[in-house]
């Protein structure tokens, strides 16, 4: 079974719309993060979370909210889906220290009409 | 700020050739230097490695020395097959910058048989 799961996989949603985007971890890290994938923009951070009571904004998160509900659990909100939303999704995990390198989910394609 | 900056793509090489990607950071102190991988439809995977100067990562025929002189990071596979066509991200993170990743734009490499 895979470490980090993503759901949905894929979603085509409509301008206006409230969305969540979930992810869950089997590794037990404490660390989580939201990216989001354009491109030719690489990956950009949204939000990430150091535990469940440390949550903190990334580069672009406006728009965007996030919701740790358990360690394992980090949801990824858009409040009113616009157009300019639609990319690739991508939730990680990583460990404290001491590399912090991250483990990422397969992914979320998210379309917004 | 840290950055991380990477060779253009696409990169397209025959099967059997020698693969360099490039990769230069901007950081300060002693990051942690990584190469992630993105397989066609997939999520990123962490591919190498290293934590210290002139260490040198390495997995499935890829390998990388931190060079801190330079600070350069090149990806190098004396060999590569089709099944390594892939999205190919540097990154790096610094336990003083709360272990963010820093990702460089991606490159794409293309083998052909």
């Amino acid at each position: 079974d895979a470490d980090v799961t993503q759901t949905p996989r894929n979603r085509i949603t409509k301008t206006g719309k409230r969305i969540m985007l979930e992810c869950s971890q089997t590794k037990g890290h404490d660390r989580m993060y939201w990216y989001r994938q354009d491109p030719g923009l690489g990956l950009r951070l949204i939000y990430y979370s150091f535990d469940v009571k440390d949550i903190n904004k990334g580069e672009i998160s406006d728009g965007y909210s996030v919701s740790r509900q358990a360690q394992a659990k980090f949801s990824l909100s858009l409040e009113s889906a616009i157009p300019n939303q639609t990319a690739l999704y991508f939730c990680a995990t990583s460990p404290t220290g001491p590399t912090y390198e991250q483990y990422f989910g397969p992914g979320t394609r998210l379309t917004v009409t | 700020g840290d950055s991380v900056t990477q060779m253009e793509g696409p990169v397209t090489l025959s099967e059997e050739a020698f693969l360099t990607i490039n990769c230069t950071y901007t950081a300060t102190g002693y990051p942690s230097l990584f190469w992630y991988v993105q397989y066609p439809g997939e999520g990123l995977q962490l591919l190498l490695k290293a934590t210290k100067a002139d260490d040198k990562g390495s997995n499935k025929g890829f390998e990388a020395t931190y060079r801190k002189e330079t600070t350069s990071f090149h990806l190098e596979k004396g060999s590569v097959q089709v099944s390594d066509s892939a999205v190919y991200f540097c990154a790096l993170s610094r336990a003083s910058n709360t272990g963010k990743l820093i990702f460089g734009q991606g490159t794409t490499l293309q083998v052909k048989p």
